[in-house]
């Protein structure tokens, strides 16, 4: 079975800097897609951003980009430009291709403080 | 506007109560979620329905049982609340092996007393 680890439990930034937030995956297939996703203290889950792994080309979204290592099994989240609006929890997910296997597999986050 | 919605969105249960918490998505999408979050866990998968009809034990099922009633709605029934189901639950619902992920509903906080 696929996991996820994410092991900076928190993480904090100075506004309008950058920060890295690390995430593992362990896996034995060759295709899969990888996701971020924000929760903020609304609670509500947003897509920040996703990469399929045959794709060499690191995912980037406005100031959210990934680092996306698949020899090493690793996709961290860089946040350039930390925002106040940045702070929330970060969810590193996993999903498979293969057929009847869509759910997604989830880290145990990275709560991100920013400060002004 | 399109998207997944749960009701309710908070609920305070006494222990060994029953109740059933309701998910609807009106984006015709294929499969459905149920997770649980709690501090430090992260989300872990309760149930799914790959499609209509269907349904599969996820992660942590114990405790839960699931009705896909038809393709929009996903229901997730405590039969006997504990304290150790107080926590924040979710439903999703995505279409086929879209690149796009879960669409996920706004959650609902649960507390078992």
């Amino acid at each position: 079975a696929q996991t996820v680890t994410q092991s900076q439990p928190e993480m904090s930034v100075q506004e309008a800097e950058t920060v890295t937030l690390s995430c593992t995956y362990d896996t034995s297939e060759s295709d899969y897609y990888l996701f971020w996703y924000k929760q903020p203290p609304s609670r509500q889950m947003i897509l920040v951003i996703r990469q399929e792994a045959y794709k060499q080309q690191n995912a980037t979204e406005n100031r959210f980009s990934v680092n996306f290592q698949k020899a090493a099994k690793s996709f961290s989240l860089k946040i350039s430009d930390s925002q106040l609006g940045d702070a929330a929890m970060y969810f590193c997910a996993y999903r498979s291709k293969q057929g009847g296997s869509e759910k997604l597999v989830f880290g145990k986050g990275t709560k991100l403080t920013v400060n002004p | 506007n399109a998207g997944v919605t749960q009701t309710p969105k908070f609920q305070v249960l006494k222990t060994g109560q029953s109740m059933t918490l309701q998910c609807a998505q009106d984006m015709n999408h294929n499969s459905m979620y149920w997770y649980r979050q709690d501090p430090g866990m992260g989300l872990r998968l309760i149930y799914y329905s790959a499609s209509e009809g269907t349904t599969d034990k996820g992660e942590v099922p114990n405790g839960y049982n699931v009705s896909r009633l038809n393709k929009r709605e996903f229901s997730l029934r405590l039969e006997s609340a504990a304290p150790s189901q107080t926590s924040v639950y979710f439903c999703a619902s995505m279409y086929g092996t879209h690149i796009y992920g879960y669409t996920f509903g706004s959650g609902t906080r649960l507390t078992v007393v």
